[in-house]
């Protein structure tokens, strides 16, 4: 079956541009979650979202950072004003409930 | 807030070695135990998962980790590895009963299996 699809595989963008990176999860996941990885940090979580709850933002690094998810399934990360530091891949990963995640080929982000 | 070490940044071996990567967590609480493996240009997979029930826990290829509650502890170990076994592994854990289960990940190993 399909699993979780990111789009684009890579973004170049110049400092102050905004940016938006895009998840598909796997149909039937009501979890998804938003990740970053980046050389001097791991991996990070950004945000969390199920079902019709309120989403967990606890790991946006900025405001300048915001995620939405439209009908329970795709979900779009928003990066505005871009820095240097935003440079990263930028990993999806779906769940049902709490069990396994799945993880996206991920966006790599290149701010110049 | 949870954390996750890793102890080895980088580990060689050559094949048919045997390999054991540490990992440890920082959490009094109960959590969910989890080693994922990224292969060079693919994207994070997972290897083994732990929930409860037998601490010794056996997922893909060969791989096993075994939980040890009294040390905070989930390594992985591999009696023989392979050329293809090069990769970087994660180990991570998320918090049980928790209402958000993002995954807090170590920094990762990287293995390099030579010929």
């Amino acid at each position: 079956g399909a699993g979780v699809s990111q789009s684009p595989s890579n973004k170049v963008t110049e400092k102050g541009k905004d940016v938006e990176l895009r998840c598909d999860p796997i149909s039937g996941h009501t979890a998804l979650y938003w990740y970053r990885q980046s050389l001097g940090q791991g991996l990070e979580f950004l945000i969390y979202f199920q079902g019709n709850s309120a989403p967990d933002k606890s790991g946006l690094p900025s405001d300048r950072f915001s995620a939405e998810r439209t009908g329970g399934s795709v979900s779009t990360l928003t990066i505005q004003r871009t820095q240097q530091e935003d440079s990263a891949v930028y990993l999806c990963a779906s769940s049902r409930g709490h069990l396994e995640q799945f993880f996206g080929p991920g966006t790599r982000l290149t701010v110049l | 807030a949870q954390s996750v070490s890793q102890h080895n940044h980088h580990v060689i071996l050559s094949e048919a070695a045997s390999l054991e990567l540490g990992c440890n967590y920082s959490y009094g609480g109960t959590v969910n135990l989890f080693w994922y493996v990224q292969y060079p240009g693919q994207h994070l997979q997972l290897l083994l998962k732990y929930f409860s029930g037998d601490p010794l826990v056996k997922g893909i290829k060969g791989f096993e980790a075994e939980f040890i509650k009294s040390k905070f502890s989930f390594n992985l170990r591999k009696p023989s590895v392979q050329w293809s076994d090069t990769a970087e592994y994660f180990c991570a854990v998320t918090l049980s009963g928790a209402g958000s289960y993002q995954l807090t990940f170590g920094k990762g190993t990287k293995l390099s299996v030579i010929p």
